[in-house]
């Protein structure tokens, strides 16, 4: 089993729909993260979270929510699709310490009509 | 205004030979530094990385070389195999001592290693 699971791996949608991508993990890790890749571009960082009390903003969060649900569970939700939100979107986690490294799902392809 | 740029977006290379990937960063704050390697369909792979107090780290058939002066890091991989043709990116982050935050990633680079 995957220690990052991201479900859907696939969505297609129309615009002004509400979306919800959910990311789980085994890992055991504290942090976790929502990144997102357009092509040919680098991954964006959307939401980070600590602890689940803990959600920061990051790079690109317009338009996007994240909700904690428990250590090993970090949702993205798009409120009001668009399709400039067409994109793939990755979670990871990562231990609490110096110089960790984050570790990645294999994405949800959302497509946005 | 991109802090980690990799400028070659593919590199094609023979079997056996010397990969050589590079990276260029602008924010004097990064104090470490990431590969990953990521296959199509799969979410990105932890490669190796670097803290800024080296300048050299070695892990099997990949080395990672970091110049800070240059603002430059370069990822070799020896002896390359088919299995590594891949994308290739390079992230850095701020803060690593006290645990890493926000990877900053490149671009990519698109590796491919010929029989």
């Amino acid at each position: 089993d995957a220690d990052v699971t991201q479900t859907p791996r696939n969505r297609i949608t129309k615009t002004g729909k509400r979306i919800m991508l959910e990311c789980s993990q085994t890992k055991g890790h504290d942090r976790m993260y929502w990144y997102r890749q357009d092509p040919g571009l680098g991954l964006r960082l959307i939401y980070y979270s600590f602890d689940v009390k803990d959600i920061n903003k990051g790079e690109i969060s317009d338009g996007y929510s994240v909700s904690r649900q428990a250590q090993a569970k970090f949702s993205l939700s798009l409120e009001s699709a668009i399709p400039n939100q067409t994109a793939l979107y990755f979670c990871a986690t990562s231990d609490t310490g110096p110089f960790q490294p984050q570790h990645f799902g294999d994405g949800t392809r959302l497509s946005i009509l | 205004d991109q802090q980690v740029k990799q400028n070659s977006p593919s590199l094609s290379v023979q079997e056996g030979r010397i990969s050589i990937l590079n990276c260029d960063y602008t924010n004097s704050m990064f104090d470490y530094f990431l590969w990953y390697k990521k296959y199509p369909a799969e979410g990105p792979t932890f490669l190796i990385s670097i803290s800024s107090i080296k300048d050299k780290n070695e892990d099997g058939r990949f080395t990672v070389f970091l110049n800070k002066s240059a603002k430059h890091l370069s990822l070799h991989i020896v002896p390359s195999q088919p299995g590594d043709s891949a994308v290739y990116f390079c992230a850095a982050t701020w803060g690593a001592q006290g645990g890493s935050e926000k990877l900053v990633f490149g671009k990519g680079t698109k590796l491919t290693v010929n029989p």
